[in-house]
């Protein structure tokens, strides 16, 4: 499974587009990239997944360079809503798990 | 569908005792996982099942802990005799296919052993 890095925490500001980078060096070919949003006191909820290039969907963008070593997970106009843990993790299609790494801790500010 | 269900949502208790956590995960989905939380270790996956067939159990942190899934429709997580050192947020978690799926969370059983 391949290791992800990504910042422990960050802070930002209601309206601001909030972008979190995830690291992940030893990514293989047939690896996917997928990002889940945890708010306290439940269970993590699926953002977004990506094999390659730009995803989007309702609720966020996915933006994977050619190299796949690394990918960004962009909010646009984040809330206070938005305040949550975001967890990078990837994985093969079909594979039987994926790890949880400790996530980012995003805080929204007034 | 209601999601994944789990229960107790709390439990207290009291070390040495035994600790049963459910789960019912959503109907259709092949796969069954157990997660546990803590602040000190994070989102931690104990074991996981596909077709109700233990798959990797690795995660499970000592034989105190044992894991069931009798059926499609139903998962046990038992812990004897429960620690101090067990108290954490457990979570179930289905999908249709693989982990690489997407997770379908319950709302967790939040266990405190005194």
């Amino acid at each position: 499974l391949a290791k992800t890095t990504q910042p422990i925490s960050m802070d930002s500001y209601e309206g601001q587009e909030v972008n979190i980078t995830c690291s992940h060096n030893n990514i293989a070919t047939n690896d996917y990239i997928t990002w889940y949003q945890q708010f306290p006191s439940q269970g993590p909820r699926f953002i977004i997944q990506g094999y390659k290039t730009k995803v989007t969907n309702e609720v966020a963008s996915l933006f994977i360079p050619a190299d796949r070593k690394s990918s960004t997970l962009s909010l646009p106009r984040v809330s206070l809503s938005d305040t949550a843990v975001y967890y990078c993790l990837v994985g093969g299609s079909g594979a039987q798990k994926l790890v949880f790494g400790q996530g980012t801790r995003l805080t929204i500010n007034p | 569908d209601a999601g994944v269900i789990q229960s107790p949502r709390h439990e207290v208790t009291e070390m040495g005792q035994e600790v049963t956590l459910r789960c019912k995960p959503i109907s259709g989905h092949n796969s069954l996982f157990w997660y546990r939380q803590t602040m000190m270790r994070g989102l931690e996956l104990l074991i996981y099942f596909n077709n109700n067939v233990p798959i990797d159990d690795s995660g499970m942190p000592e034989d105190r802990f044992s894991a069931k899934m009798p059926n499609a429709s139903f998962s046990t997580l038992k812990i004897q005799p429960s620690e101090p050192r067990d108290s954490a947020v457990y979570f179930c978690a289905s999908t249709l296919g693989g982990g690489s799926d997407t997770q379908y969370f319950g709302p967790g059983t939040r266990l405190t052993v005194l």
